[in-house]
């Protein structure tokens, strides 16, 4: 089974609302990653979350790592028709080596005008 | 600023052809990745490397082989391509415990 899940699957908001993003681990986490990709384009790093009950925030967009360090939130304020793609959270399970990334199916916001 | 060149963007080739994928990072990164990405299936890791003429299997190794002799270098070699080997192709970088960049990808199509 996928260690990583990631909900919704997509997501259609009118531009001005409010949306979240989750994703949930089967394992406790060392790291989570938040990046948005644009079609057929590579991925663009958002935020990075390394500590239980950890925030951070930039410009609209608010990312949260829960204490058990198993769940994280991805949260657009006032979405813009900029927002939309696909989001994807990436986990890293240990803190040794090379830190590869393991990812989640990614959820495909579209945010209409 | 923060650099990860793929060499090609989009490429076509036909069944049995030897691919090559170049990635070329500027950072000093030790870490070096290889993922594919198909619909339904997300990002998969094929290789990794963390240091010079070094390499480790991913997930989905089988169909591919990687070099890197230079620390700023990491090549994807399709040695006999096939047709389920069309994907999105992405490259990464990174230092150990810091960020992940990754490349703007290159679309393979096998024929």
């Amino acid at each position: 089974s996928q260690e990583l899940e990631q909900s919704p699957q997509s997501l259609i908001v009118q531009e001005g609302k409010n949306l979240t993003i989750n994703c949930t681990s089967s394992k406790t986490l060392y790291g989570l990653y938040w990046y948005k990709q644009k079609y057929g384009e590579g991925l663009i790093f958002l935020m990075m979350l390394q500590k239980g009950g950890e925030e951070k925030s930039h410009e609209k967009i608010t990312a949260k790592l829960d204490e058990k360090k198993q769940q994280s939130s991805l949260h657009i304020t006032a979405s813009q028709p900029s927002h939309a793609g696909i989001y994807l959270c990436g986990a890293v399970y240990s803190g040794a080596g090379s830190y590869q990334l393991t990812f989640g199916k990614g959820t495909k916001l579209s945010v209409i005008p | 600023d923060v650099k990860v060149t793929q060499s090609s963007r989009y490429l076509v080739k036909r069944t049995g052809e030897k691919v090559f994928l170049e990635c070329v990072q500027d950072m000093d990164h030790e870490n070096m990745f290889w993922y594919r990405q198909d619909p339904g299936l997300g990002l998969r890791l094929i290789y990794f490397s963390y240091d010079v003429k070094m390499k480790e299997k991913g997930d989905i190794p089988e169909g591919y082989s990687v070099s890197r002799e230079k620390k700023e270098r990491f090549s994807l070699i399709l040695e006999s391509a096939s047709t389920n080997q069309t994907s999105m192709y992405l490259c990464a970088s990174s230092l150990p415990g810091l960020v992940v960049f990754f490349g703007e990808g290159s679309r393979l199509t096998v024929l």
